[in-house]
């Protein structure tokens, strides 16, 4: 089955500084790889996606890059805000109405 | 739009009990949901696949009698913890998939505390 790498486990930057979230995939069927952001006891929301014939998309401060060769996408956070902080999940699926397999997950903390 | 509700959001029950859990598509149709368990500072783990008007599919591991999943309509899904232990005290969350993809939104998630 799917494997998600995630690295790193926690990341600790200073306000305005940029924050790289990367994760390596097993399974080259894998076509859709979304990001959740989750808060502390709270839902994960999803942040941003992208799919396999997309290498890279952006959502204001919130960027993803996918590397299908390599089976390596990242998460790119600029000009971070304290309520940036919050655990990050990266994840990959198959497609359509399938599971999602998700990283272990990272502790982003931006200090003020 | 895409709103995912669960109920209820905090349970504790005594040992040997069953808690029922539900969780609801509020705008959308969801032909397939998914339950997750997540312990304290880990990740969301899979434990099944549930579609509408078939057979829950269980992950390796997830005893399919003690988790029973019934999914017996388009914006429903209920998970019964049967018999509930201490060990299966977590945090319980499904998810939706909104249609006709690949996008899984997320309930609010469900704390159970077996005492």
């Amino acid at each position: 089955g799917e494997n998600v790498e995630q690295h790193p486990s926690t990341l600790s930057v200073q306000e305005g500084d940029s924050a790289v979230i990367k994760c390596t995939y097993s399974d080259s069927a894998s076509n859709y790889f979304p990001w959740y952001k989750q808060e502390l006891g709270k839902r994960p929301q999803l942040i941003i996606d992208i799919r396999s014939n997309v290498g890279e998309k952006k959502d204001q401060r919130i960027a993803v890059t996918l590397n299908k060769t390599a089976k390596h996408f990242s998460l790119h956070i600029t000009e971070t805000q304290p309520e940036d902080s919050a655990v990050y999940f990266c994840a990959a699926s198959k497609g359509s109405n399938y599971k999602l397999t998700f990283g272990k997950g990272t502790l982003l903390t931006v200090n003020p | 739009g895409a709103v995912v509700s669960q109920h209820p959001s905090r349970v504790i029950c005594k040992s040997g009990t069953s808690v029922k859990i539900e969780c609801r598509s509020l705008d959308f149709q969801a032909t397939t949901m998914f339950w997750y368990r997540q312990f304290p500072k880990q990740s969301l783990m899979l434990m099944a696949t549930s579609n509408e008007g078939s057979k829950a599919t269980y992950e390796q591991g997830v005893e399919k009698d003690k988790f029973l999943i019934n999914h017996a309509s388009l914006t429903l899904s209920t998970l019964t913890v049967t018999s509930a232990h201490p060990e299966d005290s977590s945090f319980y969350i499904c998810s939706a998939s909104l249609p006709p993809g690949d996008t899984q939104y997320f309930g609010p998630g469900t704390r159970l505390t077996v005492l």
